[in-house]
């Protein structure tokens, strides 16, 4: 069955690091894959959207790649800062469906 | 201009009782979905509108479950013959040609 994977443990970073979290997924062939920010008690905004033939996106401080070999997407947060510290949720989009298929998130913790 | 509302932000029911939750998506999106997210878990997938196009419902979990939207405006997301398992926060999101999806607060539902 499809799956996706996101690390379960929450990422403790100090600020000014840079974060990586990590999506990995199987029995799926995305055509596109989404990274989405998540505060407690709020909707996840969306930040990034990178396709399968992409390589790597950016946008100000953040870069994700999209491994299709690897079935991997690496999220990263340059010079963290405490602001930066919520859930941050991949979510894949295949082929003819407009469905989107969310993993379960991995919380990220920046300190100052 | 306005994002997605939700309404109620807070539900608190009895155990058996029908309960009706409101999405009102930015005007113009095409795509409605709706969410479950329980504590500290992942989005999961209820039902997806497009256009005049029929409704995915592959993620509805039962038949207690049922979704309307009139055109591309109000959605309504019915649960009957409540659960305590259905306790959760139903979150609602529209985007523009299933590209990124706009979210709202959410329903915290709690029943008891």
């Amino acid at each position: 069955s499809q799956k996706i994977e996101q690390n379960s443990e929450a990422l403790n970073i100090q600020e000014g690091k840079t974060a990586t979290l990590t999506c990995n997924y199987t029995n799926y062939s995305p055509a596109y894959l989404q990274w989405y920010r998540q505060d407690p008690g709020r909707g996840p905004v969306f930040l990034l959207l990178i396709r399968e033939n992409e390589k790597e996106k950016r946008k100000e401080r953040l870069k994700v790649t999209f491994d299709t070999t690897l079935k991997q997407s690496l999220f990263h947060i340059t010079a963290s800062q405490p602001a930066d510290s919520a859930t941050y949720l991949c979510a894949l989009k295949g082929y003819n469906t407009d469905k989107l298929i969310f993993g379960t998130g991995t919380r990220l913790q920046v300190f100052p | 201009g306005a994002g997605v509302s939700q309404s109620p932000s807070n539900k608190v029911t009895e155990k058996g009782k029908d309960v009706e939750l409101r999405c009102d998506p930015i005007s113009g999106h095409t795509a409605l979905y709706w969410y479950r997210q329980r504590l500290g878990q992942g989005l999961e997938f209820l039902i997806y509108f497009q256009g005049n196009s029929a409704p995915d419902k592959s993620g509805l979990p039962s038949d207690r479950f049922s979704a309307e939207r009139t055109g591309e405006s109000v959605s309504t997301l019915t649960i009957q013959r409540t659960q305590q398992e259905d306790s959760a926060v139903y979150l609602c999101a529209s985007s523009l040609y299933s590209y990124e999806q706009y979210f709202g607060p959410g329903t915290r539902l709690t029943v008891t």
